[in-house]
């Protein structure tokens, strides 16, 4: 029962390199998101996804993309990695309706040095 | 806009009761929400309440809501340090959570 998997777990990255951290799901959730997780600062919202094909950004997007192509998949790119992206980032996702649980994934800690 | 606050600190010894309050912003929001945050670890959910509902229980845990004021609160009985964690509170927003910053419960023996 894997829910929401997150890779990787971590990464250091150099100022100006780009990456993408991987989110799938096996629950068959139209809604996935991103958000990203700074000390004293909660989570913030950065991209998310009502379904295969549509995304919208949240309250914090800039410098970041995403894409969703599958239901299952929901990759969040940084194109050119600055220290202020340094920060865990959490993916989730939830059925439709009112009142359903979202699930976490275990976090991406990333580092720009 | 949205706006969830939460006060970021809270110390209780074993056995004692918690109470962890949130006041949010947005009177339409339907569904709030109680998460926690083991350390190293995504959210998980506790607990939520609608919000024609005043209050809910659900064994060790009570949320009440006081839609007037706009203010959420989770109470722990009898608080074990296996309860040691972040605490966040969030609403419904659309279609995404908005979260509070999140409140540390430590818990001593």
């Amino acid at each position: 029962n894997a829910g929401v998997t997150q890779t990787p777990k971590f990464r250091i990255l150099k100022i100006g390199q780009s990456m993408t951290l991987q989110c799938t799901q096996d629950m068959n959730h139209n809604y996935m998101y991103w958000y990203r997780q700074d000390p004293g600062m909660g989570l913030k919202l950065i991209y998310y996804s009502v379904g295969a094909g549509i995304t919208d950004k949240g309250e914090v997007p800039n410098g970041y993309n995403v894409s969703r192509s599958t239901t299952e998949d929901f990759p969040l790119r940084l194109e050119l990695a600055a220290p202020s992206q340094t920060s865990v980032y959490f993916c989730a996702s939830r059925p439709e309706g009112m009142s359903t649980e979202a699930f976490f994934g275990q976090g991406t800690r990333l580092t720009v040095v | 806009g949205e706006d969830v606050e939460q006060s970021l600190f809270l110390s209780v010894r074993e056995g004692d009761s918690s109470v962890i309050n949130c006041t949010y912003t947005d009177s339409s929001s339907t569904y709030l929400y109680w998460y926690k945050q083991e350390p190293g670890a995504g959210l998980q959910l506790l607990t939520y309440i609608f919000s024609n509902m005043d209050m809910k229980q659900d064994q060790r845990l009570t949320v009440l809501l006081n839609k007037k004021d706009k203010h959420l609160s989770l109470r722990i009985a009898d608080t074990q340090t296996g309860d040691s964690a972040i605490y966040f509170c969030a609403e419904k927003a659309g279609t995404a959570l908005i979260f509070g910053k999140g409140t540390t419960l430590s818990v001593s023996s």
